[in-house]
């Protein structure tokens, strides 16, 4: 498995808190993503980054921001969560190369009550 | 737009037995990669196998091997001598060869229930 970290793994938090979700990587990859997934459905992506100081959205709307500081840290942010937002997310990071494979962290389950 | 189809939403095998899990794609591209990853429960999602649409030989990775066929646009996975291991979703997924297009397509995946 990749050498790539996601905290908490697991958030229960009420309507209209702040959070952020943690994910990081030791591997020295530029590329790093974030995927929104329910349960058993498929991965979707909502956020991008291809550096330092880069972001982009993907391709499902989300109300997340993220924000890429450090290469091997890329954080999520919900300025407010909602029980719309109640999913899991999985953080991901690649190195140009060979297809550029993806490599997924364990993903954070988080409940919005 | 690329589409990923899973057409199996739950497959099972026994034990060391042999089962192929389906997956069509649609595209207009002429150079693009597969891959087939894996999502044990409560677990990390994993990178099973690889393929690029340029080569014709079909990826192999233990007992793990494809059936790529470009022009039906279809991408199957064969797991030979099944273990209960292997139990997981399985997600089939695309991605665009372009650069600076990073997005990787998935399917809907197949739940994967290895039976002792």
């Amino acid at each position: 498995e990749a050498d790539i970290y996601q905290t908490p793994r697991y958030l229960v938090i009420g309507t209209g808190k702040k959070i952020t979700l943690e994910c990081s990587q030791t591997m020295g990859h530029d590329k790093m993503y974030w995927y929104q997934q329910d349960p058993g459905m498929e991965l979707h992506l909502i956020h991008y980054s291809y550096g330092v100081n880069s972001t982009e959205k993907g391709d499902l709307s989300s109300e997340s921001t993220v924000s890429r500081i450090r290469t091997e840290h890329f954080p999520l942010t919900l300025e407010s969560a909602r029980p719309s937002h109640t999913s899991q997310y999985l953080c991901a990071s690649s190195v140009v190369g060979v297809a550029d494979t993806q490599y997924f962290g364990p993903g954070t389950r988080l409940t919005v009550l | 737009a690329q589409t990923v189809t899973q057409s199996q939403p739950e497959m099972s095998v026994q034990e060391a037995e042999t089962v192929t899990l389906s997956c069509t794609y649609d595209t207009s591209e002429s150079d693009y990669y597969l891959f087939w990853y894996k999502q044990p429960p409560s677990r990390q999602m994993i990178l099973v196998i690889r393929q690029e649409a340029y080569k014709q030989q079909n990826a192999t990775e233990n007992r793990f091997s494809v059936n790529f066929q470009k022009a039906a646009k279809s991408f199957s996975l064969k797991i030979s001598d099944s273990q209960l291991g292997d139990a997981a979703m399985y997600f089939c997924a695309y991605r665009t060869s372009q650069g600076g297009s990073e997005k990787l397509v998935f399917g809907k995946g197949t739940k994967l229930t290895v039976n002792p």
